[in-house]
């Protein structure tokens, strides 16, 4: 079965720009959550949406939003760019939500450059 | 201190050798413990996971749980060019998100 799509892979932003990062989690899964890696920081939660409902939020700034379509797609969203925003963002979907016996999924991410 | 505290690496090893990859954890919470495997330029994938002390074994691969120690383990025996990647070690908390090692990064060599 297909695996866990983001959108777009490679993206280059300018400072004070937004972006809308997608996420198609595998069919049936109705848990999308979003991380952040970065080489310094590593990987990092932003945030967990279940049926349309942010459940858990990470310790980032309001710039970084979300939502969750009835059909378990998922969008991010980070408003003026900020350089230190550069990093590979991953999307990870699971049956259920949180992740306790839930097998979590992550795609292939999507690489974000701020210059 | 951080929640979860994985050796920084690099580490490089000649095909064949044992890999002993390390993680301690401060949260008493923790009880579930994962492993994942990236790529370059790829997301992580899920290796292992194991819910309590001891050994679990699966293939070339031993996870290995000491939670009196909060320290955790993951052996790859006979290691193979193929198994060159970062490997993080990671935990749920109690509201569900998961905290990773920064990960080490692994080369087999030939």
């Amino acid at each position: 079965k297909a695996g866990v799509t983001q959108t777009p892979r490679y993206l280059i932003k300018t400072r004070g720009q937004q972006v809308t990062l997608s996420c198609s989690p595998i069919s049936g899964h109705r848990s999308v959550s979003w991380y952040q890696q970065t080489p310094g920081q590593g990987l990092q939660f932003l945030f967990e949406y279940f049926s349309e409902t942010q459940r858990n939020k990470g310790n980032f700034p309001g710039r970084f939003s979300g939502r969750q379509f009835s059909n378990s797609r998922s969008e991010m969203n980070v408003s003026t760019l900020e350089l230190g925003d550069s990093a590979l963002y991953l999307c990870a979907s699971s049956l259920g939500q949180g992740n306790f016996g839930n097998t979590i999924y992550f795609g292939e991410g999507s690489w974000l450059t701020v210059v | 201190q951080k929640e979860v505290e994985q050796d920084p690496g690099p580490l490089s090893v000649p095909e064949g050798a044992i890999v002993s990859l390390n993680c301690t954890y401060s949260n008493s919470a923790f009880q579930y413990f994962m492993w994942y495997r990236q790529y370059s330029r790829k997301g992580p994938e899920l290796l292992m996971y194991t819910y309590s002390s001891g050994n679990k074994e699966d293939g070339r691969f031993t996870a290995q749980v000491d939670k009196s120690s909060k320290y955790i383990s993951l052996f790859i025996r006979d290691s193979q060019p193929s198994d060159s990647a970062t490997y993080l070690c990671a935990m749920p908390g109690a509201n569900s998100k998961l905290t990773f090692g920064k990960g080490i990064t692994l080369s087999v060599r030939p």
